[in-house]
């Protein structure tokens, strides 16, 4: 079955550590995206990708970097720049033009300990 | 800037009863409205997606309706049940957002009782 695979569900960040979140379709989608979502938020849009090598800040992407070498993965960075990392990250994809809507994985929540 | 809102923020019906939805926005340029539903702790699970030149979408028990002049989409969701107990967002498609990124609601977070 195609779909977006999120791994790992839960991730754990010491103080000052990079970590990255995997993002995987076989959807054969040209666009992802990733979102954060934080209680009593709504979804905000972290960093959205086009096309293979080439990605656009969203409306929150300081402390986070991106990359897009491969059409099927869009894996996200949370750097130690990032001040409060501690939430639920999406990862979406869809087609160019978004008119098959979007698809969602399942999530990573990170947590900084 | 295209905001959009969902009231109620939190519902609870008795099984048997049938849910609406709200959903406004306010920016009526848009391709398409999606809503999803989000059970705690995972993703979002795509239910009904709306084309801007659609009026309406059916999918078994639920249905979504949408007026893009006034802003509005409902859902229905006929003879709840409690396994239909989840968070429902609805976000909407910007003609002119670059990357067709989508705008999300903050949800509505529904508990339908047994």
């Amino acid at each position: 079955d195609g779909g977006i695979t999120q791994s790992p569900k839960y991730l754990f960040r010491k103080e000052g550590q990079n970590v990255t979140l995997s993002c995987e379709q076989n959807l054969n989608h040209d666009a992802m995206y990733w979102y954060r979502q934080d209680p009593g938020q709504g979804l905000r849009l972290i960093y959205y990708s086009q096309i293979v090598n080439d990605f656009q800040k969203g409306d929150i992407a300081e402390g986070y970097s991106v990359s897009r070498e491969k059409k099927e993965s869009f894996p996200l960075t949370v750097t130690s720049a990032q001040k409060n990392p501690t939430a639920f990250y999406l990862c979406a994809s869809s087609r160019q033009g978004a008119n098959d809507g979007y698809t969602f994985g399942s999530g990573t929540r990170l947590t900084v300990v | 800037k295209q905001e959009v809102t969902q009231i109620p923020a939190a519902l609870s019906v008795p099984e048997g009863e049938n849910l609406v939805l709200n959903c406004s926005f306010t920016d009526s340029a848009i391709y398409n409205l999606q809503w999803f539903r989000q059970d705690p702790g995972k993703g979002l699970t795509s239910l009904l997606l709306i084309q801007s030149s659609q009026r309406e979408q059916t999918s078994g028990r639920l249905n979504a309706s949408l007026d893009k002049s006034s802003g509005r989409s409902t859902l229905y969701i006929a003879a709840s049940q409690p396994g239909d107990s989840a968070t429902y967002l609805c976000a909407v498609t910007l003609i002119k957002a670059a990357g067709n990124k989508l705008t999300f609601g903050g949800g509505t977070r529904v508990l339908v009782k047994p």
